[in-house]
Order: C-alpha cells, then sequence, then structure tokens
C-alpha cells in the first residue's frame, strides 16, 4: 500500500501561472519533506514540517509556499513558476526508524 | 557542511555481473540511507543502515561508520536493476534531514 501520495504525477503550467501540488500520507508521521529534484541532480530539500512547524531551507526561493492542513496532507505552492522551476517535486516522510520514505514525484512542465 | 561522495559516477553492467557502489562521507551521521530511483522517478528505500551489514535479496549493504564509507552490493544484476542509487546520510541535529550525494547512474545490459 502506498504511504506517500503526489496528485497529479504530471503537471503543466504556464510561465507565471500559480500552481499547487499536493501530498498525503498513511504513516501518520509528524514530519513532511518537500524536495525539488532537477535533471541528472540529487534532490535538493526546500522545506520540511515537524507538526505545523514550518522549516524552510536558508536558500530555498520566496516563490515557494507550503501548507499543512492538518497531519496527513501537506501542499507545495509556487506562486510565479518560471521556466527554472520545471523539475521533479517529491514528498517525504519518515518511517519508524526515521527512515525516509518518498511519494512517486510530480513531474512539473513550465511552458 | 557535511559532504557526501558516490562512486563510481555511472556503470554499465552486462545482466548477471555483480558490482560495488560505494559512498564516502566527511562527518560523523546519525543515519545513512540508499535509494534507488527507476526511470519514472521513484525513490525507493533500499537500506537504513547507520552501521553494519544488512541483506534483502540480491541487494546488500555494509556501512563502516567509524571509517565514514558504505557499500552497496549489486549480485546477479538484472535490466530492473537500472536507475540511479543515492546514498544519503542524516544530518546530525536535524529532523531526519538528508544530505544526498550526487548518485551512480547504473545501466544493466541483457
Amino acid at each position: 500500500d502506498a504511504m506517500v501520495i503526489q496528485n497529479p504525477r504530471y503537471q503543466v503550467t504556464q510561465f507565471g501561472k500559480p500552481v499547487t501540488l499536493s501530498c498525503s500520507q498513511t504513516l501518520n508521521h509528524n514530519v513532511m519533506y518537500w524536495y525539488q529534484q532537477k535533471s541528472s541532480q540529487a534532490p535538493k530539500l526546500l522545506f520540511h514540517y515537524y507538526d505545523k512547524d514550518f522549516n524552510n531551507e536558508a536558500d530555498t526561493p520566496d516563490n515557494f509556499q507550503s501548507r499543512r492542513p492538518n497531519t496527513s496532507f501537506c501542499f507545495l505552492d509556487i506562486r510565479s513558476p518560471g521556466l527554472g522551476d520545471a523539475a521533479m517535486y517529491l514528498c517525504a516522510t519518515l518511517g519508524s526508524y526515521n527512515e525516509q520514505f518518498f511519494g512517486p514525484g510530480t513531474r512539473l512542465t513550465v511552458l | 557542511g557535511i559532504q557526501v561522495e558516490q562512486s563510481p559516477p555511472d556503470l554499465i553492467l552486462q545482466e548477471g555481473a555483480n558490482s560495488t557502489l560505494r559512498c564516502n562521507f566527511s562527518d560523523s551521521v546519525n543515519n545513512l540511507q540508499w535509494f534507488h530511483q527507476n526511470p519514472w522517478g521513484q525513490l525507493i528505500n533500499l537500506f537504513y543502515i547507520p552501521s553494519g551489514t544488512k541483506q534483502n535479496g540480491r541487494l546488500s549493504a555494509t556501512t563502516v561508520a567509524t571509517e565514514r564509507y558504505s557499500l552497496l552490493y549489486i549480485s546477479s544484476s538484472q535490466t530492473t536493476d537500472s536507475g540511479v542509487y543515492f546514498c544519503a546520510v542524516e544530518v546530525t541535529d536535524s529532523w531526519g534531514k538528508l544530505q544526498f550525494g550526487a548518485g551512480t547512474q547504473v545501466v544493466v545490459t541483457p
């Protein structure tokens, strides 16, 4: 059974048009992460939540925002997508031993 | 910050061959994980291995924390093993924040 679910799997948006990506987890863990992964690169952490406590990485652009309305759900909002924001966006949470489990990702295309 | 280096960067294997991937890290870590990213982009957790040796089918991993390296062994490789293998270490005093290596791209040919 999927532990981390991401929707949609593929998202196409226009330059400057806001977009929201969603993530849900069934592990009921209080930590969730959002990563950005560009082609041929390792995942890069954007931010993480501990419960509702939001922790932004120092180099995450202001264009990226996040919401976590409850333990299970987390959203990534890109306020004004640029061509450089085209990437795979990965959501993750923790298992019983603090191992990270990732969702299948949302591949974002910006036209 | 902590540095994580993986080698080799690329690996081409014939089906049935064995291989070893290496991960070196520059400082003490809380834990180390190996992931496989398949061609569709899904990151699969292979091993959570802060120290010692673990085996899962044809894959096994060994971490020597005192010497700051980990090895991932693939035996009798299959085409489904193709993809990118990432090593990631947990930064100390963080909420499970991972520092990834650059990955090893593995291609298994029939």
